[in-house]
């Protein structure tokens, strides 16, 4: 069964000073692997996919992650925290079934001035 | 373009009470998916629709049921309403299937269940 992990509920940072955040998979198969954000009160937005190409993956906003098969980690990261970025972010897996994907519990990012 | 649009934004119910959730996409999106959200627990599927005139049940389809009118609509119904489906729905759209495509969410409806 495909699952996925955020480890940390909350993260906060300074203003300018690099993200991370953090997020575990399990999958039977080679999965196809998401971040999506979601700005309060607002539905989500994807940031990025991973879909067995090149194992870094560049997002909007200046994200990017890394699949790390070998660690099933796809973590999140950003060189320089803007204020705009503070939000919740998800890391998503897929289901095995067409419709279905695996929502993480999401990591809240506070952007601090 | 609007996007995804959800209705209502709000809604109040009483247990037992029925009511109809609305969503209407204008991207000529295939497949649209209804969720929940509730704090702590991510996102989970209730039902999904890969294209017009096909339905089926996701994670948590009890106590819903869904009908896709065409292909910009997709409603969610909750026949008797129960405090547990107190929650914050979204409705999300793509044009294909979600491992190749993006899903576009509207902007949710916060249900309350007393």
């Amino acid at each position: 069964a495909q699952s996925v992990t955020q480890l940390d509920s909350h993260v906060s940072v300074s203003e300018g000073t690099p993200v991370l955040l953090r997020c575990n998979y399990s999958s039977s198969y080679s999965p196809s692997l998401f971040w999506y954000v979601q700005h309060p009160n607002k539905g989500l937005q994807l940031l990025l996919k991973y879909t067995s190409a090149a194992t870094l993956v560049k997002g909007i906003n200046g994200f990017e992650a890394e699949f790390k098969k070998s660690e099933t980690s796809f973590h999140l990261t950003k060189p320089s925290a803007h204020m705009s970025d503070a939000a919740e972010y998800f890391c998503v897996v897929s289901g095995g079934s067409q419709g279905n994907l695996i929502f993480g519990k999401g990591t809240k990012l506070s952007v601090k001035p | 373009n609007a996007g995804v649009t959800q209705t209502p934004k709000f809604q109040v119910l009483k247990t037992g009470q029925s009511m109809t959730l609305q969503c209407a996409q204008d991207m000529n999106h295939n497949s649209m998916y209804w969720y929940r959200q509730d704090p702590g627990m991510g996102l989970r599927l209730i039902y999904y629709s890969a294209s017009e005139g096909t339905t089926d049940k996701g994670e948590v389809p009890n106590g819903y049921n869904v009908s896709r009118l065409n292909k910009r609509e997709f409603s969610l119904r909750l026949e008797s309403a129960a405090p547990s489906q107190t929650s914050v729905y979204f409705c999300a759209s793509s044009e294909r299937g979600v491992y190749n495509s993006p899903l576009h969410f509207g902007n949710g409806t916060r249900l309350t269940v007393t």
